[in-house]
């Protein structure tokens, strides 16, 4: 089974901070690979998909690299409404869909 | 606009059983691959079942086999998870999510919206 590592689990950083958030697959999933952001009492949002490609509606500071084991989502300006907790996912030989563990992201 | 409202969550006790929906309007459910994710305190997102446009296919977690059964009914734009012999390990919150495909085993599947959840706690 593939399995998926996200990191960190939290971080901590200032508004306007750039941030990068990790996701690593043990075997090789192409660009299948998908962002979400969660808060906590609202619907979770999808943010990027397909490694890159980013979701309509989703302010352009996000943004979505990578192919082959590893990818990283990047919130260039960190903005106080970005806090919340992000998960990537990974759309290959599904089902099942596999979530990473997640990485929570406040304000410093 | 496309909305997914979900309605059936509460407290149990461990063994019994729960019924959750999820009305979905704004959009064709008929033409959609409708899933259950659920957000487990302490532990992250993880995917319990999808369903097939039709009805008709049907895949779940390994976590929930043989306990849950996911359904719909496109004439009523509902879907539906039947959970029985509920464990603790069940408490999370319980999302419908909609697939912008109507084939199950698409590569790059995504979930392009999600409900606001319901609550669903398991504890004697």
């Amino acid at each position: 089974d593939i399995q998926m590592t996200q990191s960190p689990s939290s971080l901590s950083a200032s508004i306007g901070d750039r941030v990068t958030i990790t996701c690593r697959t043990s075997q090789s999933i192409s660009n299948y690979l998908n962002w979400y952001q969660l808060k906590p009492g609202k619907a979770p949002r999808l943010l990027i998909y397909g490694a890159s490609s980013l979701e309509s509606g989703v302010p352009s500071r996000f943004s979505g690299s990578g192919t082959g084991t590893d990818f990283t989502l990047t919130i260039s300006s960190l903005q106080p409404e970005d806090v919340a907790t992000y998960f990537c996912q990974r759309s290959y030989r599904t089902p099942p869909y596999i979530f990473g563990q997640g990485t929570k992201v406040q304000i410093k | 606009q496309v909305q997914l409202v979900e309605s059936g969550g509460g407290a149990v006790q461990p063994g019994r059983s729960l019924r959750l929906s999820c009305v979905a309007s704004g959009f064709t459910l008929s033409n959609y691959v409708m899933h259950w994710v659920r957000l487990v305190p302490g532990k992250g997102l993880e995917w319990v079942a999808v369903i097939s446009d039709d009805g008709r296919s049907k895949f779940y977690g390994d976590s929930v086999k043989g306990r849950f059964t996911i359904s719909r009914d496109n004439s009523r734009n509902t879907l539906s998870l039947q959970m029985n012999n509920l464990t603790a390990e069940d408490t999370a919150v319980f999302y419908c999510a909609r697939t912008p495909t109507n084939k199950i085993t698409v590569a790059g599947a995504r979930f392009d919206y999600w409900g606001q959840g319901t609550a669903v706690i398991v504890s004697s």
